[in-house]
């Protein structure tokens, strides 16, 4: 069984509608949980940064994290079919506990329709 | 500022060659990391470099190893390829001020393809 688990889709949606994507994982060591976003032939860019459970909130993207569930999600509001990449989630227990790696999950496809 | 740069960005190599991949992080980040990236897989940490030592090694075979230099660019390189070690190969850069978890800068990959 892998660490971090994420659905791969892929996930097609009209515009305008709310996604929300989702992994899990099994490491209670994480406390660092990223989302990074990947368009086709590119590396991927950071999206949003958490720190511990909690909220987070950036424009039309909200990260979300329950510690307590392993349970990491991502809403994207309003969404534009220049949304339309790969996202992926990524998860570490921080310098001090396993220098700088990060554990992916493999990636939600995502496409936003006209 | 200039993000992280790869080269050499395609590559086609037959089973048994090597491979040396190139990496130059931005500018001022001292730590830099690899990733393979494959369909079946996802991203999978290969190794990281601070401070031209090796910190961090993910759960891949010797033929893999990386090196990294006094101005932090780093270099991976692959012996005896194999057909399965056809992937996209990340380098990613951070600061390393020493706070957390550093974010991660991720270049553009090498799109390594071995017949």
């Amino acid at each position: 069984q892998k660490e971090v688990e994420q659905d791969p889709g892929p996930l097609s949606v009209p515009e305008g509608a709310i996604v929300s994507l989702n992994c899990t994982y099994s490491n209670s060591a994480f406390q660092y949980f990223m989302w990074y976003r990947q368009y086709s032939r590119k590396g991927p860019e950071l999206l949003m940064y958490t720190y511990s459970s909690g909220n987070k909130e950036d424009g039309r993207f909200t990260a979300q994290v329950d510690k307590s569930s392993k349970y990491i999600s991502l809403f994207i509001r309003d969404s534009q079919p220049s949304d339309s990449a790969t996202y992926l989630c990524a998860m570490s227990a921080g310098v001090t506990g396993g220098g700088n790696k990060l554990t992916f999950g493999t990636g939600t496809q995502l496409k936003v329709e006209l | 500022k200039a993000g992280v740069t790869q080269t050499p960005r395609y590559l086609i190599k037959t089973r048994g060659q090597q491979v040396t991949l190139s990496c130059s992080p931005i500018s001022g980040h001292r730590s830099v990391s690899w990733y393979q990236q494959t369909p079946g897989q996802g991203l999978q940490f290969l190794f990281e470099y601070f401070s031209e030592t090796q910190r961090n090694k993910g759960n891949f075979p010797g033929r893999f190893s990386g090196r990294q230099f006094s101005n932090s660019r780093s270099e991976m390189n692959v012996s005896t390829l194999e057909l399965g070690d056809s992937a996209l190969y990340l380098c990613a850069s951070s600061s390393m001020a020493g706070r957390g978890q550093e974010t991660q800068y991720f270049g553009p990959g090498t799109r390594l393809l071995v017949l």
